[in-house]
Order: C-alpha cells, then sequence, then structure tokens
C-alpha cells in the first residue's frame, strides 16, 4: 500500500518559474526522501529529511517537513526543462530502511 | 563505480514460462530491495536483504516469486510460473550502511504475454 500521497498529481510549469509538490503520509515516519524518475528510467535520490528535522536544502531544492501535519513538501527554484521528471516522495517507518513510495508527481518544465 | 546493474532490460516472455531478473548492487553496499512498479499500483517493495539476509518478503505477491542473493555482489527475483498481470518495470535498489538514500539500477520491463 502507498503511505504518501503527493500533490498535486500533474504540474505544468514554465522554465523559470519554483515548482511546489507536496506529500501527504499517515503513519510515524523515522526520515523521508524524494527521487526523481525521468521517463524510462530508474529512480535517483535527491533529498532526504530526518524526522527531527524541519527544512533541508540542496542547490535548487528546499524541503520541508512537519511531522504534525504529516505533510512534507518539495521546492525546485528556478526550474529548467531538464527538471521535467517525475517526483516520489518516500517515507521509512521504524526499520528507517524500508521505503514506502507515494504515487508521484508528473513535472512539465515549458521552454 | 558503475551503478547498480540490472538485467536484461527488458524481457518478453509467454505466460507459464520461468522468468529470472538479475541485479548486481554498488559494491559496498549492505542493503538490496526488490521493487514492482505499474501504473494501478505505483511502487510496491517486495522483498529487501540485509548482508544477503532476506529481512522482510512480505511484498512477495505469492509463490511465484522468489528471490534470492548467494552473495553480496548478486541477486536474483524469479517469477515461476510467469502470468500476464506480473508484467511490470522492475527494479532493484541498493543502500549502504550508513546513507539511508537508495541507488536504483535502470529496471527490467516486463511483458509476460
Amino acid at each position: 500500500s502507498q503511505q504518501g500521497e503527493e500533490d498535486p498529481q500533474a504540474l505544468s510549469i514554465q522554465e523559470g518559474e519554483n515548482a511546489t509538490m507536496n506529500c501527504s503520509y499517515k503513519t510515524s515516519i523515522n526520515n523521508l526522501q524524494w527521487y526523481r524518475q525521468n521517463s524510462g528510467r530508474g529512480l535517483v535520490h535527491l533529498i532526504l529529511i530526518r524526522s527531527n528535522e524541519r527544512e533541508k536544502h540542496s542547490g535548487r531544492l528546499r524541503v520541508t517537513l512537519d511531522t504534525s501535519k504529516k505533510s512534507s513538501s518539495l521546492l525546485i527554484t528556478a526550474s529548467r526543462a531538464a527538471d521535467t521528471a517525475s517526483y516520489f516522495c518516500a517515507t521509512a517507518g521504524s526499520s528507517a530502511r524500508q521505503l514506502t513510495f507515494g504515487s508521484g508527481t508528473q513535472l512539465t518544465v515549458l521552454p | 563505480d558503475a551503478g547498480v546493474i540490472q538485467s536484461p532490460r527488458h524481457e518478453v516472455t509467454e505466460m507459464g514460462q520461468e522468468v529470472t531478473l538479475r541485479c548486481k548492487p554498488i559494491s559496498g553496499h549492505d542493503y538490496l530491495f526488490w521493487y514492482r512498479q505499474t501504473m494501478m499500483r505505483g511502487l510496491e517493495l517486495l522483498i529487501y536483504f540485509n548482508n544477503n539476509v532476506p529481512i522482510d518478503d512480505s511484498g512477495m505477491p505469492e509463490d511465484r516469486f522468489s528471490a534470492k542473493m548467494p552473495n553480496a555482489s548478486f541477486s536474483t527475483l524469479k517469477i515461476q510460473p510467469s502470468e500476464p498481470r506480473d508484467s511490470a518495470v522492475y527494479f532493484c535498489a541498493s543502500s549502504s550502511a550508513d546513507n539511508y538514500g537508495y541507488t536504483f539500477g535502470s529496471g527490467t520491463r516486463l511483458t509476460v504475454v
């Protein structure tokens, strides 16, 4: 079963704009991770945020985590056409190792 | 490092045939995971290993599926007999003891006709 649900399911923006994707989950977590998947390819790890962290940055990526609301958001600033992909959140429970993936957000960045 | 290597990239087989998917994790990674991705069900964890030992196989759909990890550099996922509903992309991923993030392979696209 899928723990995380991404919102929106699909997002289309112009190059240079910011893209925000949201993830909600149901049970307590050890950490939450975001992955990117280009069409026909494997998933690529982007960033991990632990349950005791509220915000993390990596380059043009900013992730926030609100454990009280069981939600996370991924912000991609100054988007590029190359950012076009599906983005998945994944949660790890007490085992910290076993990831449950959400349904993904399909991001299209128009040149 | 070449990353996680999966073979074959594509497999088309007839219903009832045995299918074997292969995975070579990143050297030094202690954890290996098998996932299945379909449009209807998304990404599902089938089984994962730690130091070659299966830890959780509760995601394996049924007895037709089996997975082995005979050594730290090789794992197989076998489906026998295969059915059309097994058609999916099967991913292998690995991670190290000090990093919770996964490195995924490119996947095997399985079509059972």
